[in-house]
C-alpha cells in the first residue's frame, strides 16, 4: 500500500524559501503530484513529476528520488497569497484508474509579513 | 467554461436522513472522482468512475453509493445519514493522464 508523510505545519516570512518535504512507503508509483488548496476553497493541481528530477514551474519546483523515497516541493520568493495547504499525492502503479491518487495529509504553509 | 461545479455548497442533514450530491463537468473528462476532506487527513477517495456507466469503490466507500449515467455527471448518495459523514466533499474529474480538477466542495453537516 501507500503512506504519505509531510510536515504538519511550515511558516516562513515574506521573500523566503521554503521546502516541503513528503517522503513515502510504496510498492511502486507512476508519479508524484503536488496540489495547492487555500482555505475553503478546491485542490489544484501545481506540478507532477513522472521521472527523477527537478521540475520548476515558475516560483514553484518539485523534486522526485525514487531510490530515496523521497520528494519536495520548493516555494521561492515567498508571497502572502502563497498561505495555503499543500499536498503530495501519488498514483499507485496496482491501480486499474489511470489517475487514481492517494493524496497524504497536507502541509499548512504560513506567510508572515 | 464552469469546469466541476458541485450542488449543493452547503447542506445540513438529521441522522438518518438521505441525500444525494451533484457533480457536472463540462470538459468532456471520461474520469470523475468523489472525495472527502476531514481535518488533518487530507483527501480520501470515496468512489471513482473510469467512464460512463461505470462505477468503482474507493478508500472509503462505506456508507456512500455513486451513479454516473451521464458521462458530465457523477452523482453521490447517501442513503441514511450518519454523524461520521460530517466532512467537506469534493469532486474531481480528470482526462487520461492530466491532472484533476476539482469542484468548488460541498459543507455537509449531519446532526
Amino acid at each position: 500500500g501507500q503512506s504519505l508523510e509531510q510536515p504538519s505545519e511550515v511558516t516562513a516570512v515574506e521573500g523566503a524559501i521554503v521546502q516541503i518535504n513528503c517522503t513515502y512507503q510504496t510498492s511502486g508509483f507512476y508519479g508524484l503530484s503536488w496540489y495547492q488548496q487555500h482555505d475553503g476553497g478546491a485542490p489544484t493541481f501545481l506540478s507532477y513529476n513522472a521521472l527523477d528530477g527537478l521540475e520548476e514551474t515558475g516560483r514553484f519546483s518539485s523534486f522526485l528520488s525514487r531510490s530515496d523515497s523521497y520528494g519536495y516541493l520548493l516555494l521561492q520568493e515567498l508571497q502572502m497569497k502563497d498561505s495555503a495547504s499543500y499536498f503530495c499525492a501519488v498514483r499507485p502503479l496496482t491501480t486499474d484508474s489511470w489517475g487514481k491518487l492517494q493524496f497524504g495529509a497536507g502541509t499548512q504553509v504560513v506567510v508572515t509579513p | 467554461n464552469a469546469g466541476v461545479t458541485q450542488t449543493p455548497k452547503f447542506r445540513v442533514l438529521k441522522t438518518g436522513q438521505s441525500m444525494t450530491l451533484l457533480c457536472a463537468q463540462d470538459m468532456n473528462h471520461e474520469y470523475m472522482y468523489w472525495y472527502r476532506q476531514d481535518p488533518g487527513m487530507g483527501l480520501r477517495l470515496i468512489h471513482y468512475s473510469v467512464g460512463e456507466g461505470t462505477t468503482a469503490k474507493g478508500e472509503v466507500p462505506d456508507g456512500y453509493n455513486v451513479s454516473r449515467l451521464k458521462k458530465q455527471n457523477f452523482l453521490l448518495g447517501l442513503e441514511s445519514a450518519a454523524p461520521s459523514q460530517t466532512s467537506v466533499y469534493f469532486c474531481a474529474s480528470q482526462d487520461s493522464n492530466q491532472p484533476q480538477h476539482f469542484g468548488d466542495g460541498t459543507r455537509l453537516s449531519i446532526l
